[in-house]
């Protein structure tokens, strides 16, 4: 089945600086790519999302680029806020979804 | 994005007794639900597969009998967590799935918080 590996698991930045979130992905089968940011309680909510047929794709600050040749897929946040601080989990699919191990990004004011 | 929503959201019970939750799509039909569970700071575990009209589909080391999945409707799943103990106290998460488009992904809902005392 398909492996998705999330790096790092940590990460604290300084506001208005950006963040890069690397995921990879084993099955060359995958085709859909989504992200998703989880607030302290609550479920996750999709925040951006790529198909195998685009390299690249952005909406506002968040970016999100996809490698298929490597099998990997990063998210970018640029101009970070302290309500960015969350969790973010990315995930490969191709029927299923196989998540990453998330990453905890705190945003320092 | 679509709205999928869950109640509770948070249930406390004593070991032994049955609990079940609801995963409701609002503003649109799910043919297909998901039922996660996550481990405080972990990723989201798929448990199973809710398909409205036919037997929910369960992960490997799942019990089904345990964890009873009923998807009577095209917007709404449950979820029951038969004879509750400890060990079950989570935070239970449903998705919805959304095929529209030519596009195919999943929308969460808020979870349950379950503790079993």
């Amino acid at each position: 089945g398909e492996n998705v590996e999330q790096h790092p698991s940590t990460l604290s930045v300084q506001e208005g600086d950006s963040a890069v979130i690397k995921c990879t992905y084993s099955d060359s089968a995958s085709n859909y790519f989504p992200w998703y940011k989880q607030e302290l309680g609550k479920g996750p909510q999709l925040i951006i999302d790529i198909r195998s047929n685009v390299g690249e794709k952005k909406d506002q600050r968040i970016a999100v680029t996809l490698n298929k040749t490597a099998k990997h897929f990063s998210l970018h946040i640029t101009e970070t806020q302290p309500e960015d601080s969350a969790v973010y989990f990315c995930a490969a699919s191709i029927t299923q979804f196989y998540f990453g191990t998330g990453t905890s990004l705190t945003v320092i004011p | 994005g679509a709205v999928v929503s869950q109640h509770p959201s948070r249930v406390i019970c004593k070991s032994g007794t049955s609990v079940k939750i609801e995963c409701r799509s609002l503003d649109f039909q799910a043919t297909t639900m998901f039922w996660y569970r996550q481990f405080p700071k972990q990723s989201l575990m798929l448990m199973a597969t809710s398909n409205e009209g036919s037997k929910a589909t369960y992960e490997q080391g799942v019990e089904k009998d345990k964890f009873l999945i009923n998807h009577a409707s095209l917007t709404l799943s449950t979820l029951t967590v038969t004879s509750a103990h400890p060990e079950d106290s989570s935070f239970y998460i449903c998705s919805a799935r959304v095929l529209a488009g030519g596009s195919d992904t999943q929308y969460f809902g808020p979870g349950t918080r379950l503790t079993v005392l």
